[in-house]
Parts: C-alpha cells; sequence; structure tokens
C-alpha cells in the first residue's frame, strides 16, 4: 500500500491549504487516517484523522475549527484543509494510516510522502 | 493531554555498540482490559517520513532487524537498538495512541560516534 500526497505549496497568510492523500494498492475501508505536521527541524505534531468506515473525524484541539479532513471512497482520497493560515505553519504535512479497533484508532503503519506547506508574504 | 518524554535529546554511539532511548508517559498507557501498552516507535531519517518500528510497545513490525527492541509498560518504555549500524543514524520517536489527541516524543538524535 502507498500514501501518495500532493505537492509543495506556497501559501499567503490568512489563505487556506487543501492537501490530498491517495490511497493506492490496499484496503481503504477498515482503517483510520490520520494528519501529523512537522515543522522545520521540529518534532512530530498528530492533527487529527478520520475513519472513512464510520465517517468519523477528530481533531486536536489546537486545530480546531481550522481543519477539516474528509475522505472520498470511490477515490481513496483523503484530503486535509487548513485555514487561516500562518507563518508557523510552514511544516510538511504527512498522512499516516492507522489501524483501529471498534473506532479508535492505532499506531500508523504507513506514512505518505509528505507535502511541504510554506506560508509566507 | 497524556505528555511524552524522551531521553536523552540526543545520543552518540560507535558502531556496534547498544543505543538506549527512553520515553516516558505523564499517565500510564497500558489498557488494562486488554493488557496492551499504546505505544509505538518510530524512525526518521532525514529527508524521510516515520517509519513503524515497534507498536504494542514490545511487537516489532515486519522487516524490522531483530538488533531493535522494544519493552516497558505502563509509564516506562525503552528502545534499544544492539549492533548499531551506520544506517541506524536517525531521529526515534515515541507515541502514545491510548487517547486522543496522540501524542509523540521530542525525539531523539542517535548519530555515530
Amino acid at each position: 500500500v502507498q500514501l501518495v500526497q500532493s505537492g509543495a505549496e506556497v501559501k499567503k497568510p490568512g489563505s487556506s491549504v487543501k492537501v490530498s492523500c491517495k490511497v493506492s494498492g490496499g484496503m481503504f475501508g477498515g482503517y483510520a487516517f490520520r494528519w501529523v505536521r512537522q515543522a522545520p527541524g521540529q518534532g512530530l505534531e498528530w492533527m487529527g484523522g478520520i475513519i472513512p468506515i464510520f465517517g468519523t473525524t477528530d481533531y486536536a484541539q489546537k486545530f480546531q475549527g481550522r481543519v477539516t479532513i474528509t475522505a472520498d471512497e470511490s477515490t481513496t482520497t483523503v484530503y486535509m484543509e487548513l485555514s487561516s493560515l500562518r507563518s508557523d505553519d510552514t511544516a510538511v504535512y504527512y498522512c499516516a494510516r492507522a489501524e483501529i479497533v471498534v473506532e479508535n484508532s492505532l499506531y500508523m503503519d504507513v506514512w505518505g510522502t509528505g507535502s511541504t506547506v510554506t506560508v509566507s508574504s | 493531554d497524556i505528555v511524552m518524554t524522551q531521553s536523552p535529546d540526543s545520543l552518540a554511539v560507535s558502531l556496534g555498540e547498544r543505543a538506549t532511548i527512553n520515553c516516558r508517559s505523564s499517565q500510564s498507557v497500558l489498557h488494562s482490559s486488554v493488557n496492551e501498552n499504546y505505544l509505538a516507535w518510530y524512525q526518521q531519517k532525514p529527508g524521510q517520513p516515520p517509519k513503524l518500528l515497534f507498536y504494542w510497545a514490545s511487537t516489532r513490525e515486519s522487516g524490522v532487524p531483530d538488533r531493535f527492541s522494544g519493552s516497558g509498560s505502563g509509564t516506562d518504555f525503552t528502545l534499544t537498538i544492539s549492533n548499531v549500524k551506520a544506517e541506524d543514524v536517525a531521529v526515534y520517536y515515541c507515541h502514545q495512541y491510548y487517547t486522543t489527541p496522540d501524542t509523540f516524543g521530542q525525539g531523539t538524535n542517535l548519530e555515530i560516534k
């Protein structure tokens, strides 16, 4: 299975970005898909996720109201949209597949290629 | 939120020696009903996405060399790399998935001495 993400983006402060994650070569249902970002030279930060089979999403409190994660089962693609961009949103954004049990997401076993988002005026 | 704290932040080890990385959670990540620790370890090499090494604290992901081992329970966990090789140079992260928000340790940078 591969998670292929959309390319690099340069955005102005206050705008929005939508990053895609195409899931290929494996099952789409039966897994959760999480978004994790990494600012330059920094660690990993969980943003939120979606479980397509249940249609449920959860988001980190820090991003509530600014992030929306959706999934299109017909194209096996997951999306993460982040609005009201600031310079400190400059980061590499990763999607990752996670195993699930009941409706809980577990460890992330397959990671996307990463999408670089640069926020600059 | 559960805070994950790794130690050390950076580690330099000679080739063939052992590297030990610790991870402590601010509350237990042991799910008593299933007796599993909701703790994973990842390896991240420069310019690459993280790679899963261990889940349930000690279950090795397929393809991970047995030089790598994961241990611990409750709030204290260890990643051990025996016979360190040059290819092991990376940043290592622990991750708790016991409760949302998922949280990661700050990372431990492994270098060769």
